[in-house]
């Protein structure tokens, strides 16, 4: 069964950084680009960037350029996400997900709840 | 970056209806063009993708057309679990840009 599960949710300072994992299953990794996107409570959906797991090539958002890096470990077949600097509009839950066939995001994270607070 | 703009926002409709949501793109998509379903408290589910192709295990009841920069979800003989907020995204040019969602409310 092809799936891809996340780690569990974060609560972090402001300030602070968060890392995300994503492990994937029942598929060939290094064949099919991973995105990352995020949801805020009540809002819409906003892409990060992707990375290519074959080539290790990433592709980010303009307005998260020097926050965000994601990363993968072909070893274990999965996937990180960390975000740095984090502040209060960061709070949204963070999905990764595949780019599959005819560039649909066709598998979901069930997705990580990160929560910014002081 | 490549606007997108769903209309309309939200809609009721009622079991047994057919529903049309619309999805404008500021730019040529190319037709790269992929509609979404999301419940509460659940990631989004692929339904459309290239604009016209259902996804796999997607009810034949959804369809999509449309292309360049105007695309069309229809919804015919609404179930009650197709009750939920519709999204569209293209996935031409990164980044990746979503519509602001539409949601189908029962009637």
């Amino acid at each position: 069964q092809e799936q891809l599960v996340q780690s569990g949710a974060e609560l972090k300072k402001p300030g602070a950084s968060v890392k995300v994992s994503c492990k994937t299953s029942g598929y060939s990794f290094t064949g099919y680009f991973i995105h990352w996107l995020r949801q805020a409570p009540g809002e819409g959906l906003e892409w990060l960037g992707w990375i290519n797991p074959y080539s290790g090539t990433t592709t980010y958002a303009q307005r998260f350029q020097g926050r965000v890096t994601v990363t993968t470990d072909t070893t274990i077949d999965t996937t990180y996400m960390h975000l740095s600097g984090l502040k209060s509009d960061d709070t949204a839950v963070y999905y990764c997900a595949r780019r599959g066939r005819g560039a649909g995001i066709d598998i979901w994270g069930q997705g990580t709840m990160v929560t910014v607070s002081s | 970056d490549i606007q997108m703009t769903q209309s309309p926002s939200s809609v009721s409709a009622s079991i047994g209806d057919t529903v049309t949501i619309s999805c404008r793109a500021s730019l040529n998509t190319g037709g790269y063009l992929n509609w979404f379903q999301q419940k509460p408290g659940q990631a989004p589910k692929l339904l459309i993708y290239g604009a016209s192709n259902l996804h796999s295990g997607v009810p034949s009841r959804f369809s999509g057309s449309g292309s360049g920069t105007d695309f069309t979800l229809t919804i015919r003989s609404l179930q009650p679990e197709d009750f939920a907020t519709y999204y569209c995204q293209q996935s031409y040019s990164t980044p990746m840009t979503f519509g602001q969602g539409t949601r189908l409310d029962i009637k």
